[in-house]
């Protein structure tokens, strides 16, 4: 069965910092990798996707990730953060099968 | 158009009681799944449903849990003698069809608490 890690559960920065948040999973197969967010009182809303093709994938709101098969690694980047990007953050991985994968989530505080 | 909805968005029970969670999918998705996103375990899938097949059970913790899915759209999670270990963020997701390159799109939620 696939795991999903991010190693980061916590991660304070202030504002104009940039951002990279680590997700690690495990299967041999074919994968299709998605990150989350979930602001406060919000619901999940997804950020990016890769399912093929360039491994840099760009997202909504100037994120991107970078798909290294190599490593089974899917970091999420961005250059500058806002205060309004407090969020929790999550790593997904699709497998054989349907369901989402999820890691334990990186709780970020971006401080103004 | 419309997103994924869920009723209702809180519900406080008591232990043992029975309770039922609904989600209404996204018109026209076939797919549909449910999750549950609690403190000490994360974000779990529980089951999912797709078209007429049977559904995939695999995630549900016990027995105590059950879900079904009408007319291939509006679902109910259902969750007998609930224990306090069950309270969590129930979660509901859907997509045009199962498989590798389809997204899900997630509801806001159920928040239970048993007490």
């Amino acid at each position: 069965a696939q795991s999903v890690s991010q190693h980061n559960h916590h991660v304070i920065l202030s504002e104009a910092a940039s951002l990279e948040l680590g997700c690690n999973y495990s299967y041999g197969g074919t994968v299709n990798l998605f990150w989350y967010v979930q602001y406060p009182g919000q619901h999940l809303q997804l950020l990016l996707k890769y399912f093929s093709g360039d491994p840099l994938v760009k997202g909504i709101k100037g994120f991107e990730a970078e798909f290294i098969k190599s490593k089974f690694s899917f970091n999420l980047r961005k250059p500058s953060v806002q205060w309004s990007e407090t969020a929790e953050y999550f790593c997904a991985v699709k497998a054989a099968g349907n369901k989402l994968t999820f890691g334990g989530g990186t709780r970020v505080l971006v401080k103004p | 158009g419309a997103g994924v909805s869920q009723s209702p968005s809180n519900k406080v029970t008591e232990k043992g009681k029975d309770v039922e969670l609904r989600c209404d999918p996204i018109s026209g998705h076939t797919a549909l799944y449910w999750y549950r996103q609690s403190l000490g375990q994360g974000l779990e899938f529980l089951i999912y449903f797709q078209g007429n097949s049977a559904p995939d059970k695999s995630g549900l913790p016990s027995d105590r849990f059950s879900a079904e899915r009408t007319g291939g759209s509006v679902s109910t999670l259902t969750i007998q003698r609930t224990q306090q270990e069950d309270s969590a963020v129930y979660l509901c997701a859907s997509s045009s069809r199962a498989g590798l390159y389809y997204e899900q799109y997630f509801g806001p939620g159920t928040r239970l608490t048993v007490t």
